[in-house]
């Protein structure tokens, strides 16, 4: 049983314009979010995270949102570039866990088309 | 530069042949993780260990080993037993305090024929 789910595979953008990438989890004792950014043949690196006691947080053009009644987080990019093109993942961990036992959504591939 | 170390990035076995993946972090990290990926998937968790010489199975450790005798090293070996063993490798590390970002390695890819 998934309990984060990316349910897009791909997406893709133009330039300049906004990406939304879209996770939702089914745990409700998950109560910190991150995301993830990977390069193919490359280890994933951290972009973002939020904590459940917050519903937004902003880092230059990353801003991810947090509806915790929905059980649904969202990242967005703006401008998106082409250098943003990736496989993002949405990653949770639960209530007393360390960041390392997360568990990870299968990612989302981003495209962003000059 | 600190950082996590895998090698090697492409490794070929034949089936029965256990084989070891390396994993070095010079971070000074307490905790360092294994990760599998395949495709269309996410990350799964193999072991985990948040002190030297203590370790933890993941989700998924059935058919894998691991050993943390140094802080800095954390070697991988998949066994014999593991059905499905062609799978791309993810090792990562963070501090111990709660919501400490995970930084990972490279990968090194696993073929077994």
């Amino acid at each position: 049983d998934q309990q984060v789910k990316q349910n897009s595979p791909s997406l893709s953008v133009q330039e300049g314009r906004i990406s939304i990438l879209n996770c939702d989890y089914t745990n409700s004792m998950f109560d910190y979010f991150l995301w993830y950014k990977k390069y193919p043949a490359e280890g994933p690196t951290f972009l973002i995270s939020i904590s459940s006691i917050k519903d937004k947080n902003e880092d230059g053009r990353f801003t991810v949102f947090l509806n915790k009644s929905a059980k649904h987080l969202s990242l967005h990019i703006v401008p998106s570039q082409p250098g943003d093109s990736a496989v993002y993942f949405c990653a949770a961990s639960k209530t007393g866990g360390s960041q390392g036992n997360l568990i990870f959504g299968k990612g989302t591939k981003l495209s962003v088309k000059p | 530069d600190g950082g996590i170390t895998q090698s090697p990035k492409y490794l070929f076995r034949k089936e029965g042949q256990n084989v070891t993946l390396s994993c070095e972090q010079n971070l000074n990290h307490d905790a360092m993780y294994w990760y599998r990926q395949d495709p269309g998937q996410g990350l799964r968790l193999i072991y985990y260990s948040q002190i030297v010489n203590d370790f933890q199975k993941g989700d998924i450790a059935e058919g894998y080993s691991v050993s943390r005798e140094k802080k800095e090293s954390f070697p991988l070996t998949v066994t014999s037993a593991q059905k499905n063993p062609t799978a791309f490798y993810l090792c990562a590390s963070c501090q111990s305090s709660y919501n400490s970002p995970l930084h990972f390695g490279n990968g090194t890819r696993l073929t077994v024929t």
